[in-house]
């Protein structure tokens, strides 16, 4: 089945530590996304790439970092710089340019801070 | 820049009737329009969606959104709703872009629908 897989579902941490969200797509899509989601605040950007080896900041993208050295990997890490990290994280992929902006998503991964 | 406004951050209904959840944007471009919806700890799910053509869209499981140009809606019904109908409904938007450079959808905050029995 072609989809998105985000791993994994639920990871816990403790402050001051890396985490790093993993987001894979066999949809043979250009662009992926990365977003934050809190209660009562909609989706947020945090990053996106159009196209491997390249990368832009979304909305919210301090204390965050990717990568994107393959067309089906984009994952996500979150560093100890970021305040605070609690959140719901999803990832998404479009065709991209040519595209209608329709977002492919994940499930998820619930990233909560000790 | 686009913008989506949900008016409704909650909106409680009674199992089988009906509901509105409206969503009105802002662009100064010709926009695409998306309804999803996400179940608990789970991701976004594309409901319907506008690209052009009839201005009433429908899904699989009896929703139907119309798009209004005139009063930059595009509102969510659904005519009589059923327990498994609960769950959040995000509006997005994203411009016709000459040259098909078209990459970013913006949210609206969503709307909380609850069906009770």
């Amino acid at each position: 089945d072609g989809g998105i897989t985000q791993s994994p579902k639920y990871l816990f941490r403790k402050e001051g530590q890396n985490v790093t969200l993993s987001c894979e797509q066999n949809l043979n899509h250009d662009a992926m996304y990365w977003y934050r989601q809190d209660p009562g605040q909609g989706l947020r950007l945090i990053y996106y790439s159009q196209i491997v080896n390249d990368f832009q900041k979304g909305d919210i993208a301090e204390g965050y970092s990717v990568s994107r050295e393959k067309k089906e990997s984009f994952p996500l890490t979150v560093t100890s710089a970021q305040k605070n990290p609690t959140a719901f994280y999803l990832c998404a992929s479009s065709p991209g340019t040519g595209g209608t902006g329709e977002l492919f998503f994940g499930e998820g991964s619930r990233l909560t801070v000790l | 820049a686009q913008s989506v406004t949900q008016l409704d951050s909650q909106v409680p209904v009674f199992e089988e009737a009906p509901v509105e959840l409206r969503c009105n944007y802002s662009s100064s471009v010709s926009v695409y329009l998306f309804w999803y919806v996400q179940y608990p700890n789970q991701g976004l799910q594309l409901l319907l969606k506008y690209l052009s053509g009839s201005t009433l869209v429908e899904s699989i499981n009896g929703f139907e959104a119309e798009f209004n140009k005139s009063q930059t809606s595009f509102h969510l019904r659904k005519p009589s709703v059923h327990i498994s109908d609960t769950a959040e409904y995000f509006c997005a938007v994203s411009d016709v872009r000459s040259g098909g450079s078209n990459y970013k959808l913006t949210f609206g905050k969503g709307t909380l629908l609850t069906v009770n029995p």
